[in-house]
């Protein structure tokens, strides 16, 4: 059975700072793995997906990065704002079409 | 484009009632999937669909049903309400081997 774990589990940075949200998975068969924002009370926003094959993807000030062999993944933002205050949630499909969650980091940026 | 439509949004239960959360989506995706959100918790797949006629279970597929006889619908149905199963639902679906697209959720107390 796949475990996703995300650290830390909350963050609280001043704005501007440049930050990385950490996702591990214990098994590396998997089809891709992607990134989400969660507000409050929500639903999921997709942010990112990184293909299996694939080693990153870049959408603006958000940069994820994808090591399959280590079971690791990596959320970089850039130049932190407050309207990036949600909780971030990583998720991967392993091979046999499931789709597993993290436990979400819950990210506050401070004006 | 609608996405991915969940209805009710909200709803309350008395213990032992029975429901059916709808999930439509207008994409013509293939895999469809039924999450829940407890408070404070990640997320857990409860069923999912790889195609119309075909149905599995996820990690916490117990008190629930699903159906997939079109490839735009994917109900859930809780036969006997029980106060464990108060949440937040998420209907997604996905394409081959491309991102998910998630409903806005239908939060659900069962008292």
């Amino acid at each position: 059975k796949q475990e996703v774990t995300q650290i830390p589990a909350a963050l609280s940075v001043p704005e501007g700072e440049n930050l990385v949200l950490n996702c591990s998975f214990t098994d590396s068969a998997i089809y891709n793995l992607q990134w989400f924002r969660q507000d409050p009370g929500k639903g999921l926003t997709s942010l990112l997906l990184i293909q299996s094959s694939q080693r990153e993807q870049t959408s603006g000030r958000l940069n994820a990065s994808l090591d399959k062999s280590s079971g690791r993944s990596t959320l970089y933002i850039a130049a932190s704002q407050p309207g990036d205050s949600a909780t971030y949630l990583c998720a991967v499909t392993n091979t046999g079409n499931q789709f597993y969650f993290g436990t979400g980091t819950s990210l506050t940026v401070i004006p | 484009n609608a996405g991915v439509t969940q209805t009710p949004k909200f709803r309350i239960l008395k213990i032992g009632q029975s429901m059916t959360l709808q999930c439509t989506q207008d994409m013509n995706h293939n895999y469809m999937y039924w999450y829940r959100q407890d408070p404070g918790m990640g997320l857990k797949l409860i069923y999912y669909s790889v195609g119309a006629g075909i149905t599995d279970k996820g990690e916490v597929p117990n008190g629930y049903n699903v159906s997939r006889s079109t490839t735009e619908d994917f109900p859930l149905r809780l036969e006997l309400a029980a106060p464990s199963q108060t949440s937040v639902y998420f209907c997604a679906s996905r394409a081959g081997n491309y991102g998910y697209t998630f409903g806005s959720g239908t939060r659900l107390t069962v008292v």
